[in-house]
């Protein structure tokens, strides 16, 4: 069973400018997760969409944002770049949100660097 | 709020050494918890879990186990090896309700030397 994918691996920007990155979940999960993973803050949570509805944000400016599409993969945006945005942005996906057992699994991640 | 802390990094230990990692969690209910392992340039994989009290979540010789009474999730194992090196996160899901997100603690740095 293919796990969860992220692309691109890498993905270098200039502060103002617009990042997009993807997520393809485990086949019949239904639930995405975004989170960042910034040099010394951990890991924080930043957006969870399920059935194409975004559920809950984390405390993200608005200029984070994605989407979920009908086969459940999901986009994420940045916009208006800023260097403090440079970071490790994992997925991750769960069967789906009604089960209270379900467990997160991750993807490899999206290292974006902002110059 | 629910919050999740974990000994601070980083940890050296020599091969065979017994290794624990103490986590302590803040939260109402019966949340599921878990450790997750972050190996150098890669993304996050699921070590082992626990969904209820005195639940033993085990996993590559890694243990751990659900402590209601103490609100804790120590990580431990017996024998370390080097490949064993990475980033260790205790986390947590609240139980019941509609908000599934994981709350990390920091991490912690493992290094073990031959």
């Amino acid at each position: 069973e293919a796990g969860v994918t992220q692309s691109p691996t890498h993905l270098i920007k200039t502060r103002g400018q617009q990042a997009t990155l993807r997520c393809s979940p485990i086949s019949g999960h239904t639930s995405v997760y975004w989170y960042q993973q910034a040099l010394g803050l951990g890991l924080q949570f930043l957006l969870w969409y399920d059935e194409g509805e975004e559920r809950n944000r984390g405390n993200f400016p608005p200029r984070f944002s994605g989407r979920q599409f009908p086969n459940y993969s999901s986009e994420l945006n940045v916009n208006a770049l800023e260097l403090e945005d440079s970071a490790l942005y994992l997925c991750a996906s769960i069967l789906g949100s009604v089960r209270d057992t379900d467990t997160q699994y991750f993807g490899p991640g999206t290292r974006l660097t902002v110059l | 709020g629910n919050s999740v802390t974990q000994m601070e990094g980083p940890v050296t230990l020599s091969e065979e050494a017994f290794l624990t990692i103490n986590c302590t969690y803040t939260a109402t209910g019966y949340p599921s918890l878990f450790w997750y392992v972050q190996y150098p340039g890669e993304g996050l994989q699921l070590l082992l879990k626990a969904t209820k009290a005195d639940d033993k979540g085990s996993n590559k010789g890694f243990e751990a186990t659900y402590r209601k009474e103490t609100t804790s999730f120590h990580l431990e194992k017996g024998s370390v090896q080097v490949s064993d090196s990475a980033v260790y996160f205790c986390a947590l899901k609240p139980s019941g309700g509609s908000n599934y997100k994981l709350t990390f603690g920091k991490g912690t740095l493992l290094t073990v030397n031959p």
